[in-house]
C-alpha cells in the first residue's frame, strides 16, 4: 500500500539547537499535514501545505512540500523545552480519501 | 468553539462489557474520524463518517460499531472487546474530508 517514511524516528537536541524532520513518498502527494503530539497528549493540526514547492513559516518553524510533491519537511530554530513531542506528518495521494501517516519523530530537548 | 470533546476520558472494561464512547464538535465540520492509537504509534484510521454518512470503514472488528447520530455527535459502541484492543481512541473532525483534523483528547481504554 502507500506509504510515507518519515525520517528521523528519535531526535534529541540541547535547547537552541535546530531540528528537522523530513517524509518522503514514491507517489505524488495531494496534500500534507502536519501535526504535533505532546507526551500523554492528542495530535494537534500544524499546517497543511498543498502547493509544489510551497513555504509556510510559523513563528520558529518552518514547512515545506517540496517541488515534485513527494517530500516534506518541518524544521524548528533555536529549539526550546516546549517543542517536546512527536512530530507526525499525514497525506492524502491520489484520489485516496484517506490519510496515510507517517511513523513520527520523537524530539527531546535538553534545556 | 473550537473544540472536540471526547467522553469519558478514561474507561476500564471486562471483555463482556458493553460501552460507548462519544465525541462531540461545534465547528460545523462535516467529517468525522474515529482512530486508535497505541503507544509510539500514528494514529490508526477507524471509520470516516462524511455528511453524517459512513463513508470509510477500515476493515474494524465488528466489535466497534460506529454511530454518528447528527452533524454535531459521533458514537462508538464497545462490546466483548479483547486486551489488545487497549489504545487511546481519538475522535476527531475536519470541515470536510482532505481538510486538518481537529482532535479530541482521546478516551485512553484498558480491557481487562
Amino acid at each position: 500500500g502507500q506509504q510515507v517514511m518519515q525520517i528521523p524516528q528519535y531526535q534529541h537536541v540541547q535547547e537552541g539547537e535546530d531540528f528537522t524532520t523530513y517524509c518522503n513518498s514514491s507517489t505524488t502527494l495531494s496534500n500534507i499535514q502536519w501535526y504535533k503530539q505532546r507526551p500523554g497528549g492528542h495530535p494537534v493540526f500544524l499546517i497543511q501545505l498543498v502547493k509544489s514547492g510551497e513555504v509556510k513559516k510559523q513563528k520558529r518553524l518552518t514547512f515545506q512540500f517540496g517541488e515534485a510533491k513527494k517530500n516534506s519537511s518541518l524544521h524548528i530554530t533555536a529549539t526550546q523545552t516546549t517543542d517536546v513531542g512527536t512530530y507526525f506528518c499525514a497525506a492524502n495521494a491520489g484520489n485516496n480519501r484517506k490519510l496515510i501517516w507517517g511513523l513520527g519523530t520523537s524530539l527531546a530537548v535538553n534545556p | 468553539d473550537t473544540e472536540v470533546t471526547q467522553t469519558p476520558k478514561h474507561l476500564v472494561m471486562g471483555m463482556t462489557n458493553k460501552k460507548s464512547l462519544k465525541c462531540e464538535q461545534h465547528m460545523g465540520h462535516r467529517a468525522m474520524y474515529w482512530y486508535k492509537q497505541k503507544a509510539k504509534k500514528p494514529p490508526e484510521l477507524m471509520f470516516v463518517y462524511s455528511y453524517e454518512k459512513l463513508s470509510i470503514n477500515e476493515s474494524v472488528p465488528s466489535r466497534f460499531s460506529p454511530e454518528c447520530p447528527n452533524s454535531s455527535l459521533l458514537n462508538l459502541h464497545l462490546h466483548a472487546l479483547q486486551p489488545e484492543d487497549s489504545a487511546l481512541y481519538l475522535c476527531a473532525s475536519s470541515l470536510t474530508e482532505n481538510y486538518g483534523y481537529t482532535f479530541g483528547s482521546g478516551t485512553r481504554l484498558t480491557v481487562v
